[in-house]
């Protein structure tokens, strides 16, 4: 069964300051995508960022990057000076392939990041 | 492009009765729903899947009696909550996936989320 972890349960940093988010995940698939969705007060999911399993190269957009390490299957999302507007609970899922045309979706425990000004 | 709304966004009802959720992809066929249930401070549970004119697909542990599942077109998926009791509330969530004119709906086999519905059973 695949499972994704993502350790931290609350990160608290000043306005300004570099974040990283942790996410490690097992599967025993070769074929799965692994995603990253911020989810605010409001409860609905925003979808940022999605890779494949045979796509390694990391990500930058904006002031949010991606660091795929499939040798110690994780997923890092970093956030660059860090705003206000950050704050949510973020979480990174992992995607496989089910039957012919279904995928299962897995999500981790979500990481509560809260920005100070 | 991929769009998927639900209604209500919020409901309040007693316990005993049963509540209606709509799950709508407004501009793709939804050939596949996923509902899915936050509790406070926790992750999203998957409760059940659902394909097109077929039965749900319960994750171990749903009572699949408490909570009907109803995917009879392929643009939308209704979940009802029978006999509500207040150990029911929660945040109802569901996505879809399946084709449509989007690149992103078909080529990555994605599953796109609805805004949520906010349920308290009182």
């Amino acid at each position: 069964a695949q499972k994704v972890t993502q350790a931290q349960t609350e990160i608290s940093v000043v306005e300004k300051e570099d974040v990283t988010l942790d996410c490690v995940y097992e599967t025993r698939d070769t074929t799965y995508y692994l995603f990253w969705y911020k989810q605010p007060p409001s409860g609905e999911l925003v979808f940022l960022i999605r890779r494949n399993s045979f796509d390694e190269q990391n990500e930058i957009s904006g002031r949010y990057s991606w660091n795929f390490q499939k040798s110690t299957s994780s997923f890092n999302f970093t956030i660059t000076a860090s705003q206000v507007v950050d704050s949510a609970v973020y979480f990174c899922a992992l995607s496989e392939i089910v039957g012919t045309s279904g995928s299962r979706l897995t999500f981790g425990e979500g990481t509560q990041l809260t920005v100070n000004p | 492009g991929a769009v998927v709304s639900q209604h209500p966004s919020w409901v309040i009802c007693k316990s005993g009765t049963s509540v209606k959720i709509e799950c709508r992809s407004l501009d793709f066929q939804a050939t596949t729903m996923f509902w899915y249930r936050q509790f406070p401070k926790q992750s999203l549970m998957l409760m059940a899947t659902s394909n097109e004119g077929s039965k749900a697909t319960y994750e171990q542990g749903v009572e699949k009696d408490k909570f009907l599942i109803n995917h009879a077109s392929l643009t939308l998926s209704t979940l009802t909550v029978t006999s509500a009791h207040p150990e029911d509330s929660s945040f109802y969530i569901c996505s879809a996936m399946g084709t449509g004119v989007a690149r992103e709906v078909t080529r990555y086999n994605e599953q796109f989320f609805g805004p949520g519905t906010r349920l308290t059973v009182l």
